[in-house]
């Protein structure tokens, strides 16, 4: 399995507050990714990273940031948290490029739930 | 936005059975990913298909993609109670880190 965890596994939090999410590799990845998973909707893109300090907008990135100081983490704020941010969280990476494989791994996932 | 639809949602099969999921894409493919999901865990990597006509397994799993119909199809042979779980596609047209995922076959294996 792929060095990947998150942290927290599960949390609850109240509508209205800041959470932030954490993502770890042991992987020396290039690529990480945060989605989101939602019954009906899938899974879906919120941010991804290239690179330390270089990020992009994936397809559901409002109410949402994300920040990679380091290789190996990436962090995913909500900025005032809301129901409708209730979901599984997963963050994935992948190294792709010098003809190796695009696959990307995913981690555990956390469930938040925002009451 | 490339859309997938997956079909069909969920297929309930006894231990033994043949069985195909189907990945159709609203656009050209240029490369398929399927994964394999448990319940409440994350996705495991299954393969990837690049090329139209390609096909691969994995197991008693295999996967082929057909790009005239801008679709893939997952066939398990001799289905086991280890293959239960929720089947994605993905797609990544606008280059390999933006992959749209499909929303999922659910797969349950009565022994």
């Amino acid at each position: 399995d792929a060095g990947i965890t998150q942290s927290p596994r599960h949390k609850v939090t109240e509508t209205g507050t800041p959470v932030t999410l954490r993502c770890h590799q042991t992987e020396n990845h290039r690529y990480m990714y945060w989605y989101r998973q939602d019954p009906g909707h899938g899974l879906r893109l919120i941010h991804y990273s290239y690179g330390v300090k270089d990020t992009d907008k994936g397809e559901v990135s409002d109410g949402y940031s994300v920040s990679r100081s380091k290789t190996e983490d990436f962090l995913l704020t909500l900025e005032s948290a809301t129901s409708s941010q209730t979901s599984v969280y997963f963050c994935a990476i992948s190294d792709p490029g010098g003809g190796s494989s695009y696959e990307q791994y995913f981690g555990p996932g956390t469930r938040l739930t925002v009451t | 936005s490339q859309e997938l639809e997956q079909s069909p949602q969920s297929l309930i099969v006894q231990e033994g059975k043949n069985l195909t999921i189907n990945c159709t894409s609203s656009k050209t493919l240029y490369g398929l990913y399927w994964y394999k999901q448990k319940y409440g865990e994350g996705l495991i990597f299954l393969m990837m298909l690049q090329k139209g006509g390609e096909e691969k397994s994995h197991e008693k799993i295999t996967a082929k993609l057909d790009e005239k119909k801008q679709q893939s199809s997952l066939h398990i042979t001799a289905s086991q109670p280890s293959h239960a779980g929720i089947y994605l596609c993905g797609a990544a047209p606008g280059g390999y880190q933006k992959v749209t995922f499909g929303t999922g076959t659910k797969l349950q294996v009565i022994p």
